[in-house]
């Protein structure tokens, strides 16, 4: 069974300073993880996705991610935070063969303090 | 472009009632998704159709039914609602395939009192 771990409730960062969101997976087969956002009583907003290819994706609002196989993560991050960039995280997994269910993390709530 | 439309936005009911979600796929999406959210929880899998076919099921009650029609859109059905059933309900969309992006409309507000 696929599972996502979001190993920190919250981050904090200064405006300006580069952000990262931890994330890490378990599949039987290989990923397919996708990054979302949501704003308070809003719906959650696809960021990017890894498929297969270049472990650096590339995706809305400046975010990128990578992946890392030896390491099953896919961390989110940004060079450069912005008070605006303020919401909850969420990662998630589906595995390749595992259908269509797509499992999400628990979420982190970035901060970032101007 | 025509996002994931869901409706009612809030709805508020009484335990023991009876409550239905509609949900309005992205057009040409053949994939639905029903997930729950919990007040400071994640998004949680409930059941998924693919073609108007249920193609995945996960935490969903049995009190708690879905369908997909002919026109693609889907509803949830919840009968004898409890307290715990008060959540966001997302309603999401892709075309079949897993590596396609599912895409989240702006949830309904389920409270049940």
């Amino acid at each position: 069974a696929q599972s996502v771990a979001q190993p920190e409730d919250q981050v904090n960062v200064a405006e300006g300073n580069p952000l990262t969101v931890k994330c890490t997976y378990s599949v039987s087969g290989n990923p397919y993880l996708f990054w979302y956002v949501q704003y308070p009583n809003r719906g959650l907003q696809f960021l990017l996705k890894y498929i297969t290819g270049d472990n650096l994706v590339k995706g809305s609002y400046g975010f990128e991610a990578e992946f890392n196989k030896s390491q099953t993560s896919f961390h989110l991050k940004k060079p450069s935070a912005l008070v605006s960039d303020s919401a909850l995280y969420f990662c998630a997994v589906r595995d390749q063969g595992g259908g269509f269910k797509t499992i999400f993390g628990a979420g982190t709530r970035l901060f970032v303090k101007a | 472009a025509a996002g994931v439309i869901q409706s009612p936005r809030h709805l508020i009911k009484e335990k023991r009632e009876t409550a239905t979600l509609k949900c309005y796929p992205i057009p040409r999406h053949d994939t639905v998704y029903w997930y729950q959210q919990g007040p400071g929880q994640d998004p949680q899998f409930l059941i998924s159709f693919y073609e108007k076919m249920q193609s995945d099921k996960g935490s969903i009650p049995d009190r708690f039914s879905a369908q997909q029609f002919s026109d693609y859109h889907s509803e949830l059905n919840m009968s004898s609602l409890e307290l715990g059933d008060s959540a966001l309900y997302f309603c999401a969309s892709s075309l079949q395939g897993p590596g396609n992006t599912i895409y989240f409309g702006e949830g309904s507000w389920l409270t049940v009192v």
